[in-house]
C-alpha cells in the first residue's frame, strides 16, 4: 500500500458544480496536511495548509481532515474554468528532517 | 517578486550526453530541493541541501548529482541521461527543514532524452 493514495481522474464538471477531492493515508504520524494546484507547465503552488485534524477555510476552498479514517478532502464551491488543474495532496511528519510526501494528483477540468 | 526560477524551461538532450539544470531563488531561503515528476506521477525528491549540507534520498540514482555553490543558486547534474530520466524537474525551497514548511516551487523543466 503506498503512503498517500490519490485518484488521479481525471475529472469534469460544469462551471458551477462543488468538487470534491480526496486522499488517503497509511501513515498515522503524518500531522501537517497540505493541498498543492499545478497548472499545464507549472511548478505545483500552495493552495491550502492544514495541521493535524479539522477543518480549513479560504475563500471557495475548504479543506477537511479527518485523521481517525486517514482522509483529508478538498472542496471547491462554485467551481470556474480557472480552477482547472492537477490538485496535489501532500503530508509531512510533525518534526526532523524528513520530506514531504505527495500524491499522484488529481486533474480536474471545469468545463464554462 | 520573490520567486524561484529555472532555466532552461525545457531542455533536450542526447542519451549519455551530461546535462546541468538550474534553480536560483530570490527568497533567501535555506532549503532547496529537487524533485522529479513523471507524467501523472507524484513528484519525487531526489535531494535537497540545507544551506551547505546536502541530504540525498536513498533510491536516488548515481547518475544524479547536485551542487549549491551559494544560498541563492542550486543545480542538477545529470551524468549520463538514459531514456528513462526524461520528466518535468522541479526545484523547491524552504525556509525550514522538514516538509512541514511551506515549499515554494519554480515552473520546472521539462527534459526529454533523444
Amino acid at each position: 500500500q503506498k503512503e498517500v493514495e490519490q485518484d488521479p481522474g481525471p475529472l469534469s464538471v460544469p462551471e458551477g458544480a462543488i468538487v470534491s477531492l480526496n486522499c488517503t493515508y497509511s501513515n498515522s504520524a503524518f500531522q501537517y496536511f497540505m493541498w498543492y494546484r499545478q497548472y499545464s507547465r507549472k511548478g505545483p503552488e500552495l493552495l491550502m495548509y492544514t495541521y493535524s485534524s479539522g477543518n480549513k477555510e479560504d475563500g471557495r476552498f475548504t479543506a477537511q481532515v479527518d485523521k481517525s479514517s486517514k482522509y483529508i478532502s478538498l472542496f471547491i464551491r462554485d467551481s470556474q474554468p480557472s480552477d482547472s488543474a492537477t490538485y496535489l495532496c501532500a503530508m509531512s511528519i510533525l518534526s526532523g528532517n524528513t520530506p514531504l510526501v505527495f500524491g499522484k494528483g488529481t486533474r480536474l477540468s471545469v468545463i464554462a | 517578486d520573490a520567486m524561484v526560477i529555472q532555466n532552461p524551461r525545457y531542455q533536450v538532450t542526447q542519451f549519455g550526453k551530461p546535462v546541468t539544470l538550474s534553480c536560483s531563488q530570490t527568497l533567501n531561503h535555506n532549503v532547496m530541493y529537487w524533485y522529479q515528476q513523471k507524467s501523472s506521477q507524484a513528484p519525487k525528491l531526489l535531494f535537497h541541501y540545507y544551506d551547505k549540507d546536502f541530504n540525498n534520498e536513498a533510491d536516488t540514482p548515481d547518475n544524479f548529482q547536485s551542487r549549491r555553490p551559494n544560498t541563492s543558486f542550486c543545480f542538477l547534474d545529470i551524468r549520463s541521461p538514459g531514456l528513462g530520466d526524461a520528466a518535468m524537474y522541479l526545484c523547491a525551497t524552504s525556509r525550514l527543514a522538514g516538509g512541514s514548511d511551506t515549499q515554494y516551487f519554480g515552473p520546472g523543466t521539462r527534459l526529454t532524452v533523444l
